[in-house]
């Protein structure tokens, strides 16, 4: 594994409840994303960070937003979660531009 | 905005035949096309393609780029029951450093 780090890895939550989901690595890549995964729409992205302080949003990113105070941690916070933002999590990591990127294993996200 | 489509979306094929996948897209400032194979958890890297280096061969699985038509094959020979996957497509452009995916191909390997 590429030393990238998700927690938790499954978690179960009610609509309306703040949830935040981490993305650690210990690879002091520069370039991190947030993914979602779901049936019939591949990994659709919702933010990125180019550095520390530095992000920028994907295409899905109405109600997520994104924190990356370290270079190893990138933070995804759904502000009041939904049943629509049920889906697989994934983060990944890229160390220079115009490299391929390396994947966490994934949160499983339920908002009941 | 960047897109990228992959076909077919599933694929049921016997163990030993040859499968093809196919990846188009459409993206501004195009950098690089990126091959990722799925299976239970996360996507493991396969190839990378780029402007410099079009064709890319690995064992049984091998992939082009065509920059022109815009779009990349990828190609597995004598397949096995370990290659049933989702096999995923993504673009990377100058720039934003977005990685832009195709919403992948199942691919069945029937013993």
């Amino acid at each position: 594994d590429a030393g990238i780090t998700q927690s938790p890895r499954h978690k179960v939550t009610e609509t309306g409840t703040p949830v935040t989901l981490r993305c650690h690595q210990t690879e002091n890549h520069r370039y991190m994303y947030w993914y979602r995964q779901d049936p019939g729409h591949g990994l659709r992205l919702i933010h990125y960070s180019y550095g520390v302080k530095d992000t920028d949003k994907g295409e899905v990113s109405d109600g997520y937003s994104v924190s990356r105070s370290k270079t190893e941690d990138f933070l995804l916070t759904l502000e009041s979660a939904t049943s629509s933002q049920t889906s697989v999590y994934f983060c990944a990591i890229r160390d220079r531009e115009g490299t391929e990127a390396f994947f966490g294993q994934g949160t499983r996200l339920t908002v009941v | 905005e960047d897109k990228v489509v992959q076909s077919p979306l599933s694929l049921v094929v016997h163990e030993g035949d040859t499968v093809t996948l196919n990846c188009s897209y459409e993206v501004t400032n195009f950098r690089s096309l990126l091959w990722y194979k799925q299976e239970k958890k996360a996507p493991t890297f396969l190839f990378m393609l780029t402007s410099s280096g079009i064709e890319k061969k690995s064992g049984r699985l091998s992939s082009i780029l065509d920059k022109k038509e815009l779009f990349s094959i990828l190609n597995i020979t004598a397949t096995q029951t370990g290659d049933s996957a989702i096999y995923l497509c993504a673009v990377g452009n100058f720039g934003n450093e977005k990685l832009t995916f195709g919403t992948g191909t199942r691919l069945t390997i029937i013993p």
